[in-house]
């Protein structure tokens, strides 16, 4: 039962590159999430995909973009990385229940540096 | 702006004692209050969740809210070890987002 996947675990990349971090779940969640982390910041929510076909800003969306593919993954691109994206990155995914509460279940994340 | 604030720490206590983490947040709408254990290096992992006011146990882990004074609180006793994280308190923040803490950071000495 592998929950949160995402690739890759680390990324080194110059000014200017692009990449494209990937997520998918297999626990038929409706909703996903992009969340940074940064030292003293805690987490910060980049995009977010209440449900297949559907994405929405969160806090820090600029320098990203994100796709849904299919209810199983969702991606998370950078167009030009810039060191402020040095980051980790983590997925999430969560369903709502209605009943006892919903929580997330995180992916192992992605470490993140741009140089 | 919805905010969420923790001291955060390091909260220092013996094993064996109790650890009382705080958590504080702005929007009074919030419904849904969760805690989220981080060890160093890992991703967050959810050890508690409370809706109502007053106090919800799990095993040696206690939420406590109180929506008048939109404050969370996290008990742990008999601290062990193990128990050495960075706690992160999480509110929610409407469609299904989830508003997160900073995060306190736990050290239980042996």
């Amino acid at each position: 039962n592998a929950g949160v996947t995402q690739t890759p675990k680390f990324q080194v990349l110059k000014t200017g590159q692009s990449m494209t971090l990937q997520c998918a779940q297999d626990m038929n969640h409706n909703s996903m999430y992009w969340y940074r982390q940064d030292p003293g910041m805690g987490l910060r929510l980049i995009y977010y995909s209440a449900s297949e076909g559907t994405t929405d800003k969160g806090e820090v969306p600029n320098g990203y973009n994100v796709s849904r593919l299919n209810k199983r993954e969702f991606s998370l691109r950078l167009e030009s990385a810039a060191p402020s994206q040095t980051s980790v990155y983590f997925c999430a995914s969560s369903e709502v229940n209605g009943g006892d509460g919903y929580g997330y279940t995180f992916g192992s994340g992605t470490r993140l540096t741009v140089v | 702006q919805k905010e969420v604030e923790q001291n955060s720490g390091p909260l220092s206590v013996p094993e064996g004692a109790i650890a009382s983490l705080n958590c504080t947040y702005s929007d009074r709408g919030s419904q849904s209050f969760f805690w989220y254990r981080q060890y160093s290096g890992k991703s967050p992992e959810l050890i508690m969740f409370i809706y109502s006011n007053g106090d919800k146990e799990d095993g040696r882990f206690t939420a406590q809210l109180n929506k008048a004074s939109q404050y969370v609180s996290l008990l742990i006793r008999d601290s062990q070890p193990s128990d050495s994280a960075t706690y992160l308190c999480a509110v929610s923040g409407g469609y299904n987002k989830l508003i997160f803490g900073a995060g306190t950071r736990l050290a239980v000495h042996p």
